[in-house]
């Protein structure tokens, strides 16, 4: 079965650091670019970041350009999302999905169920 | 960076009714690369359509998509007790961005 698990979710302060993880199973990681989508509280989806099969080609959306690095090991079957600086609007329910095909700008058919990052003092 | 709005907010219909769902976009969704997703309470979205209208696998044919340049839709024929949740819409041609979702409640 394809499946996606996140984890590293958690509560943190605001300016603090959390790393994420997304690991995968079911299917060849390597054979795929991947990506993070969040969704804040009561809110719509948000595309956060993305990264080719081989991490040679990433992605951020602007809300994140600076403090947020995507990276991915495909040894192990993983996709990290490391998270700085952050801020009360990051606060979200962050998803890892995959784009059907493995190209980088395509439809996501598989999500995993979310990991919940909190930002609070 | 392309805009989608989806309207209405919320449609509020009962089971069996037909449902019309709309997503423009600010500038044309290149090669109609649109796809749409519902999501219920606690769950992560599920993939519908692709490709404007292609239904992914294992979605039943009630489920449409239509469209191209800057007006697509979505449109279930005979709205069935499951189907009452929130769907949106999602451009990936070039870059990623979702509408802000359309609300199906019962009425």
């Amino acid at each position: 079965e394809v499946q996606l698990v996140e984890s590293g979710g958690g509560l943190v302060q605001p300016g603090r650091s959390l790393r994420l993880s997304c690991a995968a199973s079911g299917f060849t990681l390597e054979d795929y670019a991947m990506h993070w989508v969040r969704q804040a509280p009561g809110k719509g989806l948000e595309w956060v970041s993305g990264i080719s099969w081989d991490g040679g080609n990433v992605a951020y959306a602007d809300s994140v350009k600076g403090r947020f690095s995507i990276s991915r090991d495909n040894s192990k079957n993983s996709l990290f999302l490391q998270m700085d600086s952050l801020r009360a609007e990051d606060m979200a329910l962050y998803y890892c999905a995959r784009p059907a095909a493995g190209f980088f700008y395509y439809y996501m058919d598989v999500w995993g169920k979310g990991t919940t990052v909190t930002v609070s003092s | 960076e392309i805009v989608l709005t989806q309207s209405p907010g919320t449609l509020s219909l009962s089971p069996g009714d037909r449902a019309t769902l709309s997503c423009r976009a600010s500038q044309s969704v290149s090669s109609s690369y649109l796809a749409w997703f519902q999501q219920k309470p606690g769950q992560a979205p599920r993939l519908l359509i692709y490709g404007a209208a292609s239904r992914a696998t294992g979605i039943p044919d009630r489920f449409s998509g239509s469209g191209s340049g800057t007006d697509f839709t979505l449109t279930i024929s005979s709205l069935e007790p499951e189907d009452f949740a929130v769907y949106y819409c999602q451009q990936y041609g070039g870059s990623f961005t979702f509408g802000g979702g359309t609300k199906v409640e019962i009425k």
